[in-house]
C-alpha cells in the first residue's frame, strides 16, 4: 500500500529565510504532485513531476523529484507572508492520488 | 478559479440522514474524483469516475456511493450518515488520458458537511 509522508508537520519562519519540506513516499509511482491549501479552501495545483531528478521552479518555491529515493522537496527561498498556507504533496497515476499529511507553514515577520 | 463547481458549499443535517453533493467538472474534463478531507483523516481519496464509468475506489464507505452522468456532472451520495462523516469533501477533475496530460486534478470548492 502506497504511504506518502511530509515533515515537518508544522513550520513556523521569519519572512526572508529559506527552508524545505520533504516529502518521502513508499512505492514506485508515476508522478508527484505539489498543491497548495489556504485555510477552509480548495487545494491549488502547484508542481507536477513527472521524472527522476525534475525540477520545477515558481516564485519562491521550487520542487524537486529523486525517484530513487522516493523523495520530493518543495524549497522555500526567502519566505514572505503570503506564502503562508498548508503545503501537501500527493503521489498517484491516472486513477487516484494519496496525499501526503500536509505541512502547515506559517510565515511571519 | 479551478473551474471546478461545487453544490452546495455548506450542509448540515441530522444522524441517520442522507444527503446529496454535486460537482460539475472542468469543460472538456471527462475524470471526476471525490476526497474527504478530515482532521483525524486526512485528505482520503474516495472515488474515482470516468467518462460515465466506475474506474477506481478508494475508502470509500458502503454507505457511500457515486455516479456521473452522461453530462459528466457526478453526485456523491451518502447516507445512514454519523457524526464521524462531518468533514469537507473535494470533488476534483482532469483532462482526459493521454495527448501530453499531465493528469493534474483540479480541485473545486468544497462542500463542507456538517452532522449534527
Amino acid at each position: 500500500e502506497l504511504k506518502v509522508e511530509q515533515n515537518p508537520l508544522f513550520l513556523s519562519m521569519q519572512e526572508g529565510k529559506n527552508y524545505t519540506i520533504y516529502c518521502n513516499y513508499s512505492t514506485t509511482s508515476d508522478r508527484l504532485y505539489w498543491y497548495r491549501q489556504d485555510p477552509g479552501k480548495s487545494l491549488e495545483s502547484l508542481f507536477v513531476l513527472l521524472s527522476n531528478g525534475a525540477v520545477k521552479q515558481e516564485g519562491r518555491l521550487m520542487a524537486s523529484l529523486d525517484t530513487k529515493a522516493r523523495l520530493s522537496t518543495l524549497h522555500i527561498t526567502a519566505a514572505v507572508h503570503d506564502l503562508s498556507a498548508t503545503y501537501f504533496c500527493a503521489v498517484g497515476g491516472i486513477d487516484k492520488l494519496i496525499f501526503g499529511t500536509g505541512t502547515r507553514l506559517q510565515v511571519f515577520p | 478559479d479551478s473551474g471546478v463547481t461545487q453544490t452546495p458549499k455548506h450542509l448540515i443535517t441530522a444522524t441517520g440522514q442522507r444527503v446529496t453533493l454535486r460537482c460539475s467538472p472542468r469543460s472538456g474534463d471527462l475524470s471526476v474524483y471525490w476526497y474527504q478531507q478530515s482532521l483525524d483523516q486526512g485528505l482520503q481519496f474516495l472515488i474515482q469516475y470516468y467518462n460515465g464509468e466506475e474506474r477506481a475506489k478508494g475508502n470509500i464507505l458502503e454507505r457511500f456511493s457515486a455516479q456521473q452522468f452522461p453530462d459528466l456532472h457526478s453526485e456523491l451520495n451518502l447516507s445512514s450518515l454519523e457524526l464521524g462523516d462531518s468533514a469537507l469533501y473535494f470533488c476534483a477533475s482532469s483532462a482526459p488520458f493521454g495527448g501530453g496530460s499531465t493528469d493534474t486534478q483540479y480541485f473545486g470548492p468544497g462542500t463542507r458537511l456538517t452532522v449534527l
